[in-house]
């Protein structure tokens, strides 16, 4: 059991461009999520997989933001035409029902937009 | 739609002192109640985890416990540390997939 895994660490952009970032989940974790995070405030909760399979999405996620988890391992967070108000701490957490569905999270990708 | 407040905002305690953290939810619907730390700059480190089934969890020198009815839990640390020091986060799993946190609490112990 190596963790939750996430690269980059920080990434800086300047506003227009595309940033995509990467989650390795605990490897025998099933469920895997995405959180946005500002400064002073908790976790805001952004998407959900089970396997594969994405179940939820939160309403507040613009289209710009797209997210993916190929064969049930590892999960990218895609945000195109990046805006300033995108800047944020994004952070990836893996659970399974095994663990009482208790969420291990990874460092975060701090993402600064110019 | 189910919101989570923590209280108070920012606590400073001199070393040694118990104290607690408080975490309201406002519907009691919930399947679980998770309580984190989270240290500057860092990913969030889980503490404790009560099932909606239970009344309370303790690891070391913490103890988690959930009224659901009330719609309340509260964490308790015992003789605190100068490496306590970090802010406490609780979330609340409802369904639906989605975890909602509080704002937190920001924890200084004074050594």
């Amino acid at each position: 059991d190596t963790g939750v895994s996430q690269d980059p660490r920080h990434k800086i952009t300047k506003r227009g461009q595309n940033v995509t970032f990467r989650c390795d989940p605990i490897s025998e974790h099933n469920r895997l999520y995405w959180y946005r995070q500002t400064l002073g405030q908790g976790p805001e909760f952004l998407t959900y997989f089970q396997n594969e399979a994405q179940l939820e999405k939160s309403r507040l996620l613009s289209d710009r933001f797209s997210a993916e988890r190929p064969k049930g391992s590892f999960s990218t967070l895609e945000i195109q035409r990046t805006e300033q108000g995108d800047s944020a701490m994004y952070l990836c957490a893996s659970s399974s029902i095994g663990t009482g569905d208790t969420q291990y999270f990874g460092p975060g990708t701090r993402l600064t937009v110019l | 739609k189910q919101e989570v407040t923590q209280i108070p905002a920012a606590l400073s305690v001199p070393e040694g002192e118990n104290l607690v953290l408080n975490c309201s939810f406002t519907d009691s619907a919930i399947y679980n109640l998770q309580w984190f730390r989270q240290d500057p700059g860092k990913g969030l480190t889980s503490l404790l985890l009560i099932q909606s089934s239970q009344r309370e969890q303790t690891s070391g020198r913490l103890n988690a416990s959930l009224d659901k009815s009330s719609g309340r839990s509260t964490l308790y640390i015992a003789a605190s540390q100068p490496g306590d020091s970090a802010t406490y986060l609780c979330a609340v799993y409802a369904g639906g997939f989605k975890t909602i946190f509080g704002a937190g609490t920001r924890l200084f112990v004074k050594a």
